[in-house]
């Protein structure tokens, strides 16, 4: 347990449908992190939120919309997916401080795309 | 944008046998981070390296940070089943200090 929690674990969508990843840290950090793993590539870093202000987007496609209520708390918004979306989603905290910023991750969610 | 180039691949060891993972960048590297993911799990942190030619230890595992800061490995000495994992590298080049670039990661098997 890394004080990270995602939900759900496990989502199966189609196409069309619209859906929402929840990520919740229990860590004080202040800086939260979305991002995609799939097989055969390496981890890619959709979003980052410093303070809940979004400062990265990583060319990711508009179907993918995150939010950030509060620093505890990230989203991931899905509408109108691909079945190339499929993959691991993990959600990832830190604390900012100076140079060091080890992150921890949450257990992810699988997702499915049909 | 930044990248970083991880070898070998996969890696499959009889138990006792030693174990190392490399860790390249084509640009100076503001400081390298090493993960390990179990099967079915998350990543999971191990170690940050600042300082050029830094070395760490925990326990088996040896981190190295090259003189250059373009390059590091880690390696394990007399692997474990408990082992068993893929290990990544994940870098800073500076800037932004909390976004990593991760490489694509090797994989350990241990045949006991």
């Amino acid at each position: 347990e890394t004080g990270v929690t995602q939900t759900p674990r496990h989502l199966v969508m189609g196409m069309t449908n619209k859906k929402s990843l929840k990520c919740e840290q229990h860590l004080g950090h202040n800086a939260m992190y979305w991002y995609k793993q799939s097989a055969k590539k390496p981890l890619e870093l959709m979003f980052v939120y410093n303070f809940k202000e979004q400062t990265e987007n990583n060319s990711v496609p508009s179907r993918f919309s995150p939010e950030c209520p509060n620093s505890s708390h990230l989203f991931l918004h899905l509408h109108t997916l691909q079945p190339e979306d499929s993959a691991l989603y993990l959600c990832a905290s830190s604390l900012m401080s100076g140079s060091y910023n080890e992150q921890f991750f949450g257990p992810g969610t699988r997702l499915t795309v049909l | 944008g930044q990248q970083v180039m991880q070898i070998p691949q996969y890696q499959h060891v009889q138990e006792g046998e030693d174990f190392t993972t490399y860790c390249n960048s084509s640009t100076t590297l503001s400081n390298i981070q090493w993960y390990k993911q179990r099967p079915g799990g998350h990543p999971v942190f191990l170690i940050q390296l600042v300082k050029s030619g830094e070395v760490k230890k925990q326990k088996r595992l040896t981190f190295q940070f090259g003189e250059a800061k373009k390059n590091s490995s880690l390696h394990i000495t007399a692997t474990q089943t408990t082992d068993v994992g893929t290990y990544f590298c994940a870098a800073n080049s500076g800037g932004s200090n909390y976004k990593l670039t991760f490489g694509k990661g090797t994989l350990l098997t241990v045949n006991p």
